[in-house]
C-alpha cells in the first residue's frame, strides 16, 4: 500500500535550519508531484512548496520564498525539505503529500517546533 | 491569488443532513476543480470529494459535493450524518501552480 514517512522534524532554535525527509512506496513516485503542506498548532492547513514530478519546476508560498528549499531523489524514492532561518512562525505538523492540482497521498507528519 | 473562505463551524444532529460552502474570492469557482479534505483529530487529511463531485473508492455516498457558479462558491454535503464524520473539513483548489486551502469548518455531530 502507499506510505509516504516522514522524518527529520524536531525542537530547533530561531534562526537555525532543519531539513525533512519524506520516503515513499507503493507507488510511482517519479510519476507524481509533490508538495509539502503544513499545519500549526491548532490551526488549518497551509500549502508550503511544490515539485514538479521530474524537479523541473518548483514554486513557494510567499511565507517561506527564500528560506525554504524543496528537492527530490527520484532514484531514493524520497522528497526533501531544507527549511533555513526558521522562525517561531514556522511552528507545524509538516505533511509530504502527492499530487499536483489535488493532493491523492498523505503523510502522517512530522512536528517542527522553533523555540528558543 | 484567490482565497476560500469556509464557515469556521457547523452543528447538526444525528441522522440528519448539512452543508458546509467554500467561496471563492476571485475568478470562477469552475475554472478550477475543488476538493474536500476530512481531518479528524490527531490524523492525517483524507480525500473525501475530488474534482468537485467524485467520491474516492471506500468514501459512503452520503458524501457528496457541488458547485454553484451564482455564488462561485462549492459544497460539500453530508446526509445521514454520523457521529463518526465529526472532523474538520478542508476545501482546496489550485491556482498557478500553488495549493489554495480553505481555513477549514468544524463539525460538529451532537
Amino acid at each position: 500500500q502507499v506510505q509516504l514517512v516522514e522524518s527529520g522534524g524536531g525542537v530547533v532554535q530561531p534562526g537555525r535550519s532543519l531539513r525533512l525527509s519524506c520516503a515513499a512506496s507503493g507507488f510511482t513516485f517519479s510519476s507524481y508531484g509533490m508538495h509539502w503542506v503544513r499545519q500549526a498548532p491548532g490551526k488549518g492547513l497551509e500549502w508550503v512548496a511544490v515539485i514538479w514530478y521530474d524537479g523541473s519546476n518548483k514554486y513557494y508560498a510567499d511565507s517561506v520564498k527564500g528560506r525554504f528549499t524543496i528537492s527530490r531523489d527520484n532514484s531514493k524514492n524520497t522528497l526533501y525539505l531544507q527549511m533555513n532561518s526558521l522562525r517561531a512562525e514556522d511552528t507545524a505538523v509538516y505533511y509530504c503529500a502527492g499530487g499536483i492540482t489535488m493532493i491523492t497521498y498523505w503523510g502522517q507528519g512530522t512536528m517542527v517546533t522553533v523555540s528558543s | 491569488n484567490f482565497m476560500l473562505t469556509q464557515p469556521h463551524s457547523v452543528s447538526e444532529s444525528p441522522g440528519k443532513t448539512v452543508t458546509i460552502s467554500c467561496t471563492r474570492s476571485s475568478g470562477s469557482i469552475a475554472s478550477n476543480y475543488v476538493q474536500w479534505y476530512q481531518q479528524r483529530p490527531g490524523s492525517s487529511p483524507t480525500t473525501v470529494i475530488y474534482e468537485d463531485n467524485q467520491r474516492p473508492s471506500g468514501v459512503p455516498d452520503r458524501f457528496s459535493g457541488s458547485i454553484d457558479s451564482s455564488s462561485n462558491s462549492a459544497s460539500l454535503t453530508i446526509s445521514g450524518l454520523k457521529t463518526e464524520d465529526e472532523a474538520d473539513y478542508y476545501c482546496q483548489s489550485y491556482d498557478s501552480s500553488t495549493l489554495v486551502f480553505g481555513g477549514g469548518t468544524k463539525l460538529t455531530v451532537l
